[in-house]
């Protein structure tokens, strides 16, 4: 199974300011189709995981371009360039090379000073 | 606007059985690949079945030969059948259409 591992686990960052959050995988994600299936999810409190990033770097319909995601391999990054107050909660990546077999990271809450 | 609403969760005793329902609007669930994923109190997402587009179907090693995954095309629903539950099956339940759409989830607890 792959292994994703997330740090920091915790941030405190002043609005706007940048903040960064990185992803590491135990294998590749890149699949034999050419994609890399890197997904970044934004948990607010009490609600569903919502999809920032998908397939390292694509903003997900809706999504603010202050979410970026970039990297390859194995080496992932968010960034978020201007925290907002509504950007609180805790923050997953996730690879998906196969759908069932979906992981994510162990979580990167994310609080405003 | 695609949404998907979670129902049929509750307290359970061990051993129990559940059925959940996913209601979905603003596409087809036939066409498209839709899973369960649960969150268990204080604990990242776990992918816990999947229905392909193409009718095959996943389990996690975790709930394999307890859980069934299955649709209702006429109603546009997406289901999940849950026997023998334990307690470490006590989690909130999402129904994902793809890896991008979540419902807002249906909470069970199992529990004596």
């Amino acid at each position: 199974d792959i292994v994703m591992t997330q740090t920091p686990l915790s941030l405190s960052v002043t609005p706007g300011q940048p903040a960064s959050i990185s992803c590491k995988s135990s294998q590749s994600l890149l699949h034999s189709d050419g994609k890399t299936y890197l997904y970044w999810y934004l948990q607010k409190p009490g609600q569903s995981p919502q999809l920032l990033i998908y397939e390292v770097s694509n903003r997900f319909s809706g999504v603010p371009d202050r979410f970026s995601g970039s990297g390859s391999g194995t080496d992932f990054t968010l960034k978020i360039s201007r925290v907002e107050a509504e950007d609180v909660g805790v923050y997953y990546c996730m690879q998906s090379i196969q759908l069932p077999r979906s992981s994510f990271g162990q979580g990167t809450k994310l609080e405003i000073k | 606007e695609v949404q998907l609403v979670e129902s049929g969760g509750g307290l359970i005793q061990p051993g129990g059985s559940l059925r959940l329902s996913c209601a979905a609007s603003g596409f087809t669930v036939n066409s498209n690949d839709m899973s369960w994923v649960r969150q268990a109190p204080g604990k990242g997402p776990e992918w816990v079945s999947v229905i392909y587009s193409g009718d095959s179907t996943y389990y996690a090693d975790s709930v394999k030969g307890r859980f069934t995954i299955s649709r209702d095309n006429s109603k546009n629903t997406l289901y999940l059948q849950m026997n023998s539950l334990r307690a470490e099956d006590t989690a909130m339940y999402y129904c994902v259409r793809g890896r991008g759409y979540w419902g807002q989830g249906t909470l069970v607890t199992v529990s004596s």
